[in-house]
C-alpha cells in the first residue's frame, strides 16, 4: 500500500508567481489535511478536506491560498502571487476517517520563493 | 486553544543509552490523543507512538515508550538502546478527540553519538 504522495518535492518560484502543490492520499483514505512548517518551527494546521468538500480552512491565510480535493485526482494546495514569507515545507497527511484515526504524512514539498 | 511545549531544543545521547524527551501540553479537554512524530534529515514525518488519553496504560512500541501523566499534562518519550538512526527532530503533537487538527510543539533535535 503506497504511502501519501506529494509532488513536487522541491519547488522554486519567483515572487508573484503561482505555486501548485499536489497530494495523493493513501489508498482508502478520504480525508486530507495540509500543514505548513516554517523554518525552526513545528507544523501548523492549514486546511482539512474531504472529497469535493472543504471542512475547515481556519488555518489557511485568507488571501492568495486555496485548496481543493476533487472527486478524481489529487488534492491541490494553490498559492497565488507568492511572497518570500511563503517559503516553507508544506506537508499533506491523510486518514481513512476523522475520529480516532492517525494521520499519515507525505514527504512534504519544500517551497522556496526567490 | 491547546498548546504543546517541548522545553528541550536539543538533546544528545550515546549509542545504546536511554534518553527521555519531554513534552507538556495545555488543554481543558478530558478526551484527546497525543503523538510523537520523528522527522529525520529527509524531513519525512514518521509516526513513532500514539497515546489515547482515556487509557491509563502507557503506550509502547519496541524501543520507544511514553510516560503519560494526565494530571500533570505531561507526555514524555523514552528511547531505549538508542541507535544512530534515531537521530532526528522529534515532535510532540496533541489532538482533541472531537477534532482533527494536530497541534505540534516546536520539536527537540536528538543527536546520537557513537
Amino acid at each position: 500500500n503506497a504511502g501519501v504522495m506529494q509532488n513536487p518535492r522541491h519547488l522554486v518560484r519567483r515572487r508573484g508567481q503561482e505555486a501548485r502543490l499536489r497530494c495523493s492520499p493513501m489508498k482508502g483514505h478520504s480525508h486530507v489535511y495540509w500543514y505548513r512548517q516554517l523554518p525552526e518551527e513545528g507544523l501548523k494546521f492549514m486546511v482539512y478536506l474531504q472529497k469535493e468538500n472543504i471542512i475547515d480552512e481556519s488555518g489557511m491565510p485568507k488571501e492568495r491560498f486555496s485548496a481543493e480535493f476533487p472527486k478524481e485526482g489529487p488534492s491541490i494546495l494553490r498559492i497565488q502571487q507568492v511572497v518570500r514569507g511563503d517559503s516553507a515545507a508544506y506537508f499533506c497527511a491523510s486518514s481513512p476517517r476523522r475520529e480516532q484515526e492517525t494521520q499519515y504524512f507525505g514527504p512534504g514539498t519544500r517551497l522556496l520563493v526567490l | 486553544a491547546q498548546t504543546v511545549t517541548q522545553s528541550q531544543p536539543e538533546m544528545s545521547v550515546q549509542e545504546a543509552e536511554t534518553v527521555t524527551l519531554s513534552c507538556t501540553y495545555d488543554t481543558s479537554e478530558s478526551d484527546y490523543y497525543l503523538f510523537w512524530y520523528k522527522q529525520p534529515p529527509s524531513r519525512q514525518m514518521i509516526l513513532v507512538i500514539r497515546q489515547e488519553a482515556y487509557k491509563q496504560q502507557n503506550a509502547t512500541e519496541n524501543r520507544f515508550s511514553v510516560n503519560f501523566q494526565k494530571a500533570a499534562k505531561s507526555f514524555s518519550l523514552k528511547i531505549s538502546d538508542s541507535q544512530l538512526g534515531d537521530a532526528a527532530m522529534y515532535f510532540c503533537a496533541y489532538r482533541r478527540n472531537s477534532g482533527y487538527a494536530l497541534n505540534f510543539g516546536k520539536g527537540t533535535s536528538l543527536l546520537v553519538t557513537p
